[in-house]
């Protein structure tokens, strides 16, 4: 099946930092979703993607859809302290499956 | 007016016991799905029902037994439960069969079995 995997597993930053973080996949993919989840809740998404080279923004985030289609990247400006979570990347699986990647945990301090 | 709710949001419960897990939303979606997040925070897909049609079933124990009496509603069902049933379960809507839809998440349930 395909795989997604995400680097950094973690990050610890100072507010106001920008952060980086990407996700590649075994295999094309069609769309790129990236989503958050703040503790103790469900994830949400952020941004989709749908095109090859597409960079799409909101807010503060800025995610690309790599041109290999093959990978994709998620930019957070000028973090905050609510901008803590799991982010996790997402495509389409076989099947109508969504597959998630591990997932990256970002730690910010004020 | 939570659009995907879930209950309980924390369950713990003895190893052999039976349990059941609500989901419910109001957004006029047409899929649900169950999916599971173990201690490392990896989320696995166990199940999916589209208009009340199982369309995804992936290897999950038999103890495991979803059931959708309309498609605004899907339980999970799980009996005798083990050990390592123990983690977070998210139940999510979309509008469409899934892939490249946008699903909504509930808050989670988090099973804690002793």
């Amino acid at each position: 099946g395909q795989q997604l995997n995400q680097s950094p597993q973690s990050m610890f930053i100072q507010e106001g930092e920008d952060v980086s973080m990407n996700c590649t996949s075994s295999s094309i993919f069609n769309t790129w979703l990236w989503y958050k989840q703040d503790p103790g809740e469900g994830p949400v998404l952020l941004i989709a993607l749908y095109k090859a080279g597409e960079l799409t923004s909101n807010g503060r985030l800025t995610a690309q859809f790599g041109i290999t289609r093959k990978d994709s990247f998620l930019n957070i400006s000028a973090s905050i302290p609510s901008d803590v979570g799991i982010y996790f990347c997402a495509g389409p699986g076989s099947n109508y499956k969504l597959t998630f990647g591990k997932g990256t945990l970002l730690t910010v301090n004020p | 007016d939570t659009a995907v709710s879930q209950t309980p949001k924390y369950l713990v419960t003895q190893m052999g016991n039976d349990k059941s897990i609500k989901c419910e939303q109001n957004l006029g979606h047409d899929t649900m799905y169950w999916y599971k997040q173990d201690s490392k925070k990896f989320l696995k897909i166990m199940f999916s029902y589209n208009n009340k049609e199982l369309i995804i079933n992936e290897t999950v124990p038999n103890r495991f037994s979803p059931k959708s009496p309309d498609k605004a509603h899907l339980n999970l069902h799980i009996n005798s439960l083990e050990l390592g049933d123990s983690a977070v379960y998210f139940c999510a809507s979309s509008h469409g069969k899934g892939g490249i839809e946008k699903l909504f998440f509930g808050s989670g349930t988090q099973l804690s079995v002793l």
